[in-house]
């Protein structure tokens, strides 16, 4: 079964630089999907960024981009100039390319951003 | 983006109770999900919904749960005898089928059983 671990519990940032959030997952397939997901205090889930296990460019989404090492089965997410509206928890999530397609998350990182 | 719509946001119910969670997923959409987030925890999934079938569900999905799609459009979750450990969000999610896009997922009812 996939498993996805997300080692930082709680993160913070000053506002307008730069933060990485780290993920790591554990697959014996090729072909697969991740995810980055928003949840702030509201409780919605959002999606942030998305990468196809099968392109070797890292996904990028206006400030948030993402380092993709599939080797390493390394998926972190780096948001450039936070914002306080990036404030929330972030869900590292993994979706196999067959079957039913559930998504697997990790435990979650809270991101606190600092005026 | 659109998002699918979760009826109640909020439901109180006493333990022992059946609660029926609803959801309008996306109208294009094939798959569905539900999924539960206990205060604090992880997202967990619940069960997969395809061709009017279960196609994969999990261990915490045990026999008081169960879903349906009675009317083509809403997609609901029932919880037949409320335990104290229900209380959790629940989201329901929705997908194109062999979309490389993630979920859509609904805003949540939060479940609190008392």
């Amino acid at each position: 079964a996939q498993t996805v671990t997300q080692s930082q519990p709680e993160m913070s940032v000053q506002e307008a630089e730069t933060v990485t959030l780290s993920c790591t997952y554990d697959t014996s397939e090729s072909d697969y999907y991740l995810f980055w997901y928003k949840q702030p205090p509201s409780r919605q889930m959002i999606l942030v960024i998305r990468q196809e296990a099968y392109k070797q460019q890292n996904a990028t989404e206006n400030r948030f981009s993402v380092n993709f090492q599939k080797a390493a089965k390394s998926f972190s997410l780096k948001i450039s100039d936070s914002q306080l509206g990036d404030a929330a928890m972030y869900f590292c999530a993994y979706r196999s390319a067959q079957g039913a397609q559930k998504l697997v998350f990790g435990q979650g990182t809270r991101l606190t951003i600092n005026p | 983006e659109p998002e699918a719509t979760q009826t109640p946001s909020h439901q109180v119910t006493q333990m022992g109770q059946e609660v029926i969670l609803r959801c309008v997923p996306i109208s294009n959409h094939l798959y569905f999900y539900w999924y539960r987030q206990i205060l604090g925890q992880k997202v967990e999934f619940l069960v997969s919904f395809y061709n009017n079938e279960i196609s994969e569900k999990s261990e915490i999905f045990d026999d008081q749960f169960s879903v349906e799609r009675p009317d083509g459009s809403n997609f609901t979750l029932k919880i037949r005898s409320t335990k104290l450990e229900d209380s959790a969000m629940y989201f329901c999610a929705s997908n194109l089928l062999d979309s490389p896009y993630g979920y859509t997922f609904g805003s949540g009812t939060r479940l609190t059983v008392v």
